[in-house]
């Protein structure tokens, strides 16, 4: 089945570190998002691409950094890590027009 | 901004019961409505979509209604069962480009 896959599922980093969050898709969509959640929060929205040259800032980008290296690969880099920075995160995916999105099954990141 | 509110935070009800939840949104433009359903430790998942040509949708016990001149919709989920417990997520379509704007979820409970 075509699926978003993220790597790491969980990762304990400690502060200051730099981290990198990989997700790989087989859907075949163009347009690729990152989200975090916090815990009894929602959705919001770190950075998103609609294409390999396209790179867009979301509601909370500071702190995030991406890489859009393909157009099934999209990955989402904490420079400096910070204890706030501990949430559950997750890439997205989704095609002009398309049925909504499609998530991967998330990353937890605890910052230490 | 554009933004979607989504109300009641948190609903309690019996199994067999229905629940309904209710979502605004701001920007008249928007066209595409879907819901997601995420069970504790989940990826997010499409339940139920609608566009904005369509007053009503309905999926076995799963339905979904449009009023675009109040811009609100609502998933209404009728004979509850224990696995309906998640948290429900809505959101609108922004832009000529179909982003989603989120609404903060929507904490469903079944009791038994």
């Amino acid at each position: 089945d075509a699926d978003v896959t993220q790597t790491p599922r969980n990762r304990i980093t400690k502060t200051g570190k730099r981290i990198m969050l990989e997700c790989s898709q087989t859907k075949g969509h163009d347009r690729m998002y990152w989200y975090r959640q916090d815990p009894g929060l929602g959705l919001r929205l770190i950075y998103y691409s609609f294409d390999v040259k396209d790179i867009n800032k979301g509601e909370i980008s500071d702190g995030y950094s991406v890489s859009r290296q393909a157009q099934a690969k999209f990955s989402l880099s904490l420079e400096s890590a910070i204890p706030n920075q501990t949430a559950l995160y997750f890439c997205a995916t989704s095609d002009f027009q398309t049925d909504g999105y499609t998530f991967g099954s998330g990353t937890r990141l605890t910052v230490v | 901004g554009e933004n979607v509110e989504q109300h009641p935070s948190t609903l309690s009800v019996q199994e067999g019961d229905s629940a309904v939840i209710k979502c605004t949104y701001s920007d008249s433009a928007s066209n595409y409505f879907p819901w997601y359903k995420q069970e504790l430790g989940k990826r997010p998942q499409l339940i139920i979509d609608i566009r904005s040509n369509v007053g009503e949708k309905k999926d076995q016990r799963i339905a979904v209604t449009l009023n675009k001149t109040a811009k609100h919709f609502s998933l209404h989920i009728t004979e509850t069962q224990p696995e309906d417990s998640a948290v429900y997520f809505c959101a609108a379509s922004i832009g000529s480009n179909y982003q989603l704007i989120w609404g903060a979820g929507t904490k469903l409970i079944i009791k038994p």
